[in-house]
């Protein structure tokens, strides 16, 4: 089955400045790769998605990059706000059930 | 629409304790996912459905555990008898193929 790995676990930026985090995956025929944020006692939100035809996506100060060769993907957000601050989770899946296999986890700070 | 929604938001059982946990997932969609986070495992599968059929519940962890989606507004997840290592938060999550997951607020299982 799939497997994710999630780097860093814990990230700590000044506000401002730019923060990114990096998944690999196992299984070449994931074709699907959201991210979510998860705010302290609250649900995983979608924040931004990527599927296996496009090598890059943005909105606002949230990108997302795939490579598919090297199986990994990485989210990048830029000039970082205290309302950031939460876990993010990389997930994978392929076919149309989406079916989610996660990451770890990603403790993101930002620092007034 | 409301969203996926969860009953109820918390519950505390002694262990041996029959725990049913329920959710209702947004109108239209036609996948349903039960999820398990904790610190140790993270956010893992349990059991997805399409269209009220079982599809993959080889995330269930034991035989305790066992999942029934009677209609498509309607699903649960039964854990008989609970132990204190069920102790965790069970989120449901909706889908319609092609598009994101949307996850119910969760519930926050204790089995003391």
């Amino acid at each position: 089955g799939e497997n994710v790995e999630q780097h860093p676990s814990t990230l700590s930026v000044q506000e401002g400045d730019s923060a990114v985090i990096k998944c690999t995956y196992s299984d070449s025929a994931s074709n699907y790769f959201p991210w979510y944020k998860q705010e302290l006692g609250k649900r995983p939100q979608l924040i931004i998605d990527i599927r296996s035809n496009v090598g890059e996506k943005k909105d606002q100060r949230i990108a997302v990059t795939l490579n598919k060769t090297a199986k990994h993907f990485s989210l990048h957000i830029t000039e970082t706000q205290p309302e950031d601050s939460a876990v993010y989770f990389c997930a994978a899946s392929s076919g149309s059930a989406r079916q989610l296999t996660f990451g770890s986890g990603t403790q993101l700070t930002v620092l007034p | 629409d409301a969203g996926v929604i969860q009953s109820p938001r918390h519950e505390v059982t002694e262990m041996g304790q029959e725990v049913t946990l329920r959710c209702k997932p947004i109108s239209g969609h036609d996948y349903l996912f039960w999820y398990r986070q904790t610190m140790m495992r993270g956010l893992e599968l349990l059991i997805y459905f399409n269209n009220n059929v079982p599809i993959d519940d080889s995330g269930m962890p034991e035989d305790r555990f066992s999942a029934k989606m009677p209609n498509a507004s309607f699903s649960t997840l039964k854990i008989q008898p609970s132990e204190p290592r069920d102790s965790a938060v069970y989120f449901c999550a909706s889908t319609w193929a092609g598009t994101e997951a949307f996850f119910g607020q969760g519930t926050r299982l204790t089995v003391v």
